[in-house]
């Protein structure tokens, strides 16, 4: 069964320092996301991209996120300069297309971990 | 804003002792109401989507069904490897394609 990938499975950093997690979404999907879950909270939604442009982002996503599909298979989310509050584990998920039937498939997460 | 709210936060039961979860649901519009199950360390895995007030979809011993204000999760006779977190999530007509998520249950089964 096809599924989302995603690479690193941890990531440890320094304060300060850029980071890009990668996802391999399925296929056929045209729409792509990120979610984080910080430890022991709810799932939060950051960013929809869909034809090569942001569709959607959360307060969260600020000026420090950004994403980009830089070939047909791969989305990536960088963080520029991370901080403390940004350890967390970071799912990619992606849909087929735009009708609500449709269900989003997440990855299995980077966990990121900020020193 | 649109919000979700699950309980219990956790439940322990018996392998074959039936019950049920909850999510409470507060939204502009529904478009979708969607259940995931997480294990440690991995990503929701997608389980059911529900649409309307009265729907219900069924798969091996799990049963979700919706009304207006919540839906319910029910699994029957359940197994050791249905421990897991049950996680509900709302698409709502106002929030395009981002998924607003419940903090999940965490359903333990005992042998």
């Amino acid at each position: 069964e096809p599924e989302v990938t995603q690479t690193p499975s941890h990531q440890v950093t320094q304060m300060g320092q850029e980071v890009i997690l990668r996802c391999v979404p399925i296929s056929n999907h045209l729409y792509f996301y990120w979610y984080r879950q910080i430890l022991g909270q709810k799932v939060e939604f950051l960013v929809s991209f869909y034809n090569n442009e942001i569709s959607e982002k959360s307060e969260i996503f600020d000026d420090q996120f950004s994403v980009e599909r830089p070939d047909g298979s791969n989305f990536t989310l960088k963080i520029r300069s991370t901080k403390l509050e940004d350890s967390a584990m970071y799912f990619c998920a992606s849909k087929e297309g735009g009708n609500s039937n449709q269900p989003q498939h997440f990855g299995d997460g980077t966990r990121l971990s900020i020193l | 804003e649109d919000q979700v709210t699950q309980s219990p936060e956790a439940l322990r039961l018996q392998e074959g002792e039936s019950s049920s979860l909850n999510c409470s649901y507060t939204v502009s519009g529904l478009r979708g109401l969607f259940w995931y199950r997480q294990d440690p360390g991995k990503g929701p895995e997608f389980l059911f989507t529900l649409y309307s007030a009265g729907e219900e979809k069924e798969k091996e011993r799990l049963k979700a069904t919706l009304t207006k204000k919540e839906s319910f999760l029910h699994i029957t006779a359940p197994k050791p490897e249905d421990s897991a977190t049950y996680l509900c999530a709302v698409r709502s007509t106002t929030g395009a394609q981002k998924l607003v998520f419940g903090q999940g249950t965490r359903l333990t089964i005992n042998p």
